[in-house]
């Protein structure tokens, strides 16, 4: 069974950084695409940043320069470093499964999320 | 990178079909055939309905539909059932080796 388990949220000042984890379990995880993806409060969803089975990596523009995602195949892990955080990044951050290993695949498996608020 | 544009709401009676649509540009819907759309209950987590414009995942019922002509995809529910209700979202690969989400589509059954 395809498990993702997100951790790392909690509440942080603006310009502050943040590091999120996902632990993957149930598949081969190097060998497919993951992400993050978030949900603003009463909004919908926001595809974040994604990063292929070799690595390929990309962001949308709203964080682009200031979040980093990464993954730890040895670990069955992935990540995403967020750094000069803002009002408008506070959201629900989910972890997702591609349903291949390039950045065109569909996000087949979703993890519970984990909480970010940015505020004062 | 802007939202794909989706109807805010469409609502139908237990047993009818309905659609919600997906408008994008060549550079996203139109460009490719990886547009996927998912079904999210509140509080929950988004399921993968349909990929590839219209595959359906293992497990996900046939009365589930994907279609696209042009810059605009669609995804069909047949036979509409109580717990069809949810926020449905389309998604798509873009040009920019990104992909985007459309705004967001509340289903309600009468």
């Amino acid at each position: 069974e395809v498990q993702l388990v997100e951790s790392g949220g909690g509440l942080v000042q603006p310009g502050r950084s943040l590091r999120l984890s996902c632990a993957a379990s149930g598949f081969t995880f190097d060998d497919y695409a993951m992400y993050w993806v978030r949900q603003a409060p009463g909004k919908g969803l926001e595809w974040v940043s994604g990063i292929s089975w070799n690595s390929t990596i990309g962001y949308a523009d709203s964080v682009k320069g200031r979040f980093t995602i990464s993954r730890d195949n040895a670990k069955n892990s992935l990540y995403l470093q967020m750094n000069s955080l803002r009002t408008e990044d506070t959201a629900l951050y989910y972890c997702a499964k591609g349903e291949k290993w390039e950045l065109l695949s569909s996000l087949d498996y979703w993890g519970q999320g984990t909480l970010v608020t940015v505020s004062s | 990178q802007s939202a794909l544009t989706q109807p805010a709401s469409v609502s139908g009676s237990p047993g009818q079909s309905i659609t919600i649509s997906c408008t994008g540009t060549s550079s996203d819907v139109g460009g490719y055939n990886y547009v996927s759309w998912y079904q999210q209950h509140p509080g929950k987590a988004p399921k993968l309905m349909i990929y590839e414009v219209s595959n359906r995942p293992s497990g996900v019922s046939n009365r589930f539909s994907g279609s696209k002509s042009g810059n605009t995809a669609s995804l069909t529910i047949s036979g509409l059932q109580a717990e069809d209700e949810a926020d449905y979202y389309c998604g798509s690969y873009t040009s920019s080796n990104t992909r985007v989400f459309g705004t967001g589509t509340k289903v309600t059954v009468l």
